[in-house]
């Protein structure tokens, strides 16, 4: 199975600040890869795949980017509502597998 | 719009068999694949399955030996079977509707509000 290891685990930071967080892959994914913020008690939203493109209704503020093993996901002018657990997902091979996710919180 | 709801026992005891239905609404499980997903508390996210548009699945080689899903497209809904529960089953059990159309691994661009299923005696 690929391996996601994605970090920081857990992260604090300021509304209006811009925060990153990476996964990386264990092999090459070839851009095989979704980003998901859940919130607590509430189910994953999709918020990129194909590595960088936004899903419908995502504010801007959110984008991907990345290739190979490495991706990032870039949260611009944090704001309250983006705390929450955010996990990246590779669906370049059976089985898909997640990162173990980020806890991003406000400082 | 598009929904997924699962539903199913709370609770269930240690070596018995867990079932749960997944009813979706606002498309078709023939015109889309619908994965099962689960989630340890506090602990991250583990695909378990996949039912195709066609009906056949595919499965996690670590469950499935204990794992069955199945499908009624008349009633929308779609079934998860896994016996030998242990402890370590306690978990969020969410469906979730495939964005690929072919027999590809795939992200999962909806998902149901998830079941909470506690293993215990």
């Amino acid at each position: 199975d690929i391996q996601m290891t994605q970090s920081p685990a857990s992260l604090s930071a300021s509304l209006g600040e811009t925060v990153t967080i990476e996964c990386r892959a264990s092999e090459d994914i070839y851009n095989g890869l979704a980003w998901y913020q859940q919130k607590p008690g509430k189910s994953p939203q999709l918020l990129i795949y194909n590595a960088n493109s936004l899903h419908t209704g995502v504010p801007s503020r959110f984008s991907g980017s990345g290739s190979g093993t490495q991706y990032s996901l870039k949260i611009n002018s944090l704001q309250s509502e983006d705390v929450a657990s955010y996990f990246c997902q590779q669906y370049y091979d059976y089985p898909p597998t997640f990162g173990a996710g980020t806890k991003l919180e406000l400082k | 719009q598009v929904q997924l709801k699962e539903s199913g026992p709370g609770l269930v005891q240690p070596s018995q068999t867990l079932s749960l239905t997944c009813t979706v609404s606002g498309f078709s499980l023939t015109s889309y694949h619908v994965s099962w997903v689960r989630q340890p508390p506090g602990k991250g996210l583990e695909w378990m399955g996949v039912i195709w548009t066609g009906g056949s699945t595919a499965y996690n080689s670590l469950l499935k030996s204990r794992l069955s899903i199945s499908r009624d497209t008349s009633k929308s809904q779609v079934f998860l079977k896994m016996n030998s529960l242990q402890t370590e089953d306690t978990a969020t059990y969410y469906c979730a509707r495939d964005r690929y159309y072919g027999y590809t691994p795939s992200y999962f661009d909806y998902w149901g509000q998830g079941v909470m299923v506690t293993v215990s005696s």
